[in-house]
């Protein structure tokens, strides 16, 4: 079975600062890998993802991410944060998109805070 | 592009009675959407895969007697809580995946239900 493990529950980082938030995967073929970020009582909105070509991928609002098949990783890095993106991110596995596709399996999140 | 609406953003209704949630994307064709659940501070987890036309399909540990779902068209899926008790007190997020091949999923604002 396919899992996805945040190792960070919370995260404190100095606005202007850079950030990484780590996400490590199992899965048995290869996997499609997405971040997805929450603001409190909302929805979850897509930053990135991963289906196969280049290892980093850009995302919106500054944010990318490496996927490291020997690692079994895809963490998300933005090298200068703002107040506004403190919120919960998840990292995410699947495989099959688009018609057939099948559900996500999340991550537990982390909590991004961050200080003036 | 890629708008997930979900009806109602906040429900709060007696023990007992029945509540039905919406998910509709506003401007692409869905053969397929998603319900999950997500508690407090925590992920979200997979409860029923909907496709148009057919059954859902449930994960395992959901009560398909009690989350209905129905996925009349393309562009809309409803899940019911019947005979809702304050355990099914949770918050309730749709997604949807395009019908063209490796789209990721774009998610609804969710639902939060409370049950008295």
């Amino acid at each position: 079975a396919q899992s996805v493990t945040q190792p960070d529950i919370h995260i404190t980082v100095s606005e202007g600062a850079s950030l990484e938030l780590r996400c490590n995967y199992s899965y048995g073929a290869t996997p499609y890998l997405f971040w997805y970020v929450q603001s409190p009582g909302q929805g979850l909105q897509l930053l990135l993802k991963y289906f196969s070509g280049d290892t980093l991928v850009q995302g919106i609002k500054g944010f990318e991410a490496e996927f490291k098949r020997s690692q079994s990783s895809f963490n998300l890095r933005k090298p200068s944060v703002h107040w506004s993106d403190a919120a919960e991110y998840f990292c995410a596995v699947g495989h099959k998109v688009g018609g057939g596709a099948d559900g996500l399996t999340f991550g537990k999140g982390t909590h991004l805070i961050i200080q003036p | 592009g890629a708008v997930v609406s979900q009806h109602p953003s906040w429900v709060i209704c007696k023990s007992g009675t029945s509540v039905k949630i919406e998910c509709r994307s506003l401007d692409f064709q869905a053969t397929t959407m998603f319900w999950y659940r997500q508690f407090p501070k925590q992920s979200l987890m997979l409860m029923a895969t909907s496709n148009e036309g057919s059954k859902a399909t449930y994960e395992q540990g959901v009560e398909k007697d009690k989350f209905l779902i129905n996925h009349a068209s393309l562009t809309l899926s409803t899940l019911t809580v019947t005979s809702a008790h304050p355990e099914d007190s949770s918050f309730y997020i749709c997604s949807a995946s395009e019908v063209r091949l490796n789209q990721p999923q774009h998610f609804g604002d969710g639902t939060r239900l409370s049950i008295l």
